[in-house]
C-alpha cells in the first residue's frame, strides 16, 4: 500500500538557519503530493503541493520538489523564522483523494 | 481561507455519555473527512464520504460513527464515549479530484474522563 516516511524529529533550528526535512514515499500510480503545516492548537493547512514529477511546489519561502526517481518530496527553506515553529506533514494522494500522511516533524526555531 | 467549521473546539465529559462532534463546509465540496490525531501527532483516518448518503470506514477502526444527509454536514458520534477516545479530532473536505487541497477544520479536542 502506499506509505510516506518523514525524517524523525524534533527538529530545532535557530533563527535564519537553513531547514531540510526529508520526505520519501511508495505508492503505485502516479502520486500527487503535498506538505501540510500545522500550527499549535490549530488544524493542518496546505503549505505546498506538486501534481506531477518535477513539479516545485513553493510557498511562504519553502520550496519541494517531486523526484519521480527518488521519490522524494524534501522540505526546504533558507532562512528559518521564529513562526515557522509547528508541525510539518509531507502526505500523498493517489485515487480517490485520499491522503496518506507520514508522522509529522516538530520544527523549533529558537530566537 | 477555508471555510471550515468544527464545533465545540473542547469537550471535557464523564465516560459512557453520548456525544457528537460537528463539521460543516460551505465551499460545497463532494469529500469530507474525519482523522483522529494521536498526541504524538500522527493522523489516522477514521471515516469519509464521497458525497449525500455515502459514508465509509477508514484504515483506523473507530467506535465512532458518522452520517452524510447534506453536502456541507459530516457529523461524527460516540454513543458511549470511554477514556480510550480522548484524543484530537480533525475534520476535513475536498473537490473530487486527487489533485486537490484537503480543507481542515481546526479540531476537536476530545477529553473523556
Amino acid at each position: 500500500g502506499d506509505s510516506v516516511t518523514q525524517m524523525e524529529g524534533p527538529v530545532t533550528l535557530s533563527e535564519e538557519a537553513f531547514l531540510t526535512i526529508n520526505c520519501t514515499y511508495t505508492a503505485t500510480g502516479y502520486p500527487s503530493l503535498f506538505w501540510y503545516v500545522q500550527y499549535p492548537g490549530e488544524g493542518l493547512q496546505l503549505l505546498l503541493k506538486a501534481t506531477k514529477a518535477d513539479d516545485k511546489g513553493s510557498n511562504k519561502g519553502f520550496e519541494a520538489t517531486y523526484r519521480k526517481e527518488t521519490t522524494s518530496f524534501h522540505l526546504e527553506k533558507g532562512s528559518v523564522q521564529v513562526s515557522d515553529s509547528a508541525v510539518y506533514f509531507c502526505a500523498l494522494s493517489t485515487s480517490g483523494s485520499r491522503l496518506t500522511f507520514g508522522e509529522g516533524t516538530q520544527l523549533t526555531v529558537n530566537p | 481561507e477555508a471555510d471550515i467549521y468544527q464545533t465545540p473546539r473542547y469537550l471535557v465529559i464523564g465516560t459512557g455519555k453520548k456525544i457528537t462532534l460537528e463539521c460543516s463546509q460551505t465551499m460545497g465540496h463532494d469529500k469530507m473527512y474525519w482523522y483522529q490525531q494521536d498526541p504524538g501527532m500522527e493522523l489516522h483516518l477514521i471515516h469519509y464520504s464521497y458525497g449525500v448518503n455515502s459514508t465509509e470506514k477508514g484504515d483506523l477502526s473507530s467506535e465512532s460513527t458518522v452520517s452524510r444527509i447534506r453536502t456541507e454536514h459530516f457529523p461524527l458520534t460516540l454513543e458511549s464515549a470511554r477514556p480510550s477516545h480522548t484524543s484530537q479530532y480533525l475534520c476535513a473536505s475536498s473537490l473530487s479530484d486527487s489533485t486537490d487541497t484537503q480543507y481542515f477544520g481546526p479540531g476537536t479536542r476530545l477529553t473523556v474522563l
